[in-house]
């Protein structure tokens, strides 16, 4: 059973258009981000969810909305999206407090064209 | 929050060798985790040390920790094939949960 799971796997689209990708955690978590991995590899959060409340809400272009309807799901719409939008998304799962292991999907690659 | 270093940026190494790569962050931390990822995948976690502990060993792995230096390395050992990967360290330097990733070092191991 694949634990932390995001939805679609690729996503082409022209610019201007609005998107939304889907995550889905079965391991229990009370925690779970969005991470954008640009394409010389780094890695950044954008947002973090405890309990489908917003703990975590980095310096991210308000075109970027993340909604967290139960504690097992967090989506992102992304709206009017941008050339430099282009990147591979991560979605991942964490117990609360420190010390805790993130477990990650396999990620979303979004292509503007 | 700025990003952690990591140091080589890519290492290829013959099958059997030991591989070890390195790490550094800028402020006090109370964790360090380090991370691999395959092509095309996510990032699979492979092991957390504390900002107590100078060393911490998993299988074929070994992490130390120097917080004087601030800085951190994971050697693997007898590496395989398989290991090829990108290896990220990442701490948790930008608050409680919220981690902060190194640039990552490319391993391509050469069978």
């Amino acid at each position: 059973d694949t634990a932390v799971s995001q939805t679609p796997k690729y996503l082409v689209t022209q610019m201007g258009n609005d998107k939304s990708i889907k995550c889905e955690q079965n391991l229990g978590h009370d925690t779970m981000y969005w991470y954008k991995q640009d394409s010389k590899k780094f890695l950044k959060i954008m947002f973090s969810y405890n309990n489908k409340e917003l703990i975590i809400n980095e310096t991210v272009p308000n075109r970027f909305s993340p909604k967290s309807p139960d504690k097992a799901h967090l989506n992102l719409h992304i709206n009017s999206l941008e050339l430099g939008d282009s990147a591979v998304y991560f979605c991942a799962s964490s117990p609360t407090g420190q010390n805790q292991p993130q477990h990650f999907g396999d990620g979303t690659r979004l292509s503007i064209l | 929050s700025q990003q952690g270093e990591e140091d080589p940026q890519a290492l290829s190494i013959q099958e059997g060798e030991n591989a070890t790569m390195n790490c550094s962050y800028k402020t006090s931390i109370n964790n360090l985790q380090w991370y691999r990822q395959n092509s095309g995948r996510g990032l699979v976690h492979l092991i957390l040390i504390r900002s107590n502990e100078r060393e911490k060993h998993s299988g074929r792995l070994r992490v130390t920790l120097d917080t004087s230096k601030k800085s951190s390395s994971l050697l693997i050992t007898a590496s395989r094939a398989a290991d090829t990967a990108s290896y990220f360290c990442a701490t948790d330097e930008g608050g409680a949960q919220k981690l902060v990733f190194g640039q990552g070092t490319r391993l391509t191991i050469n069978p």
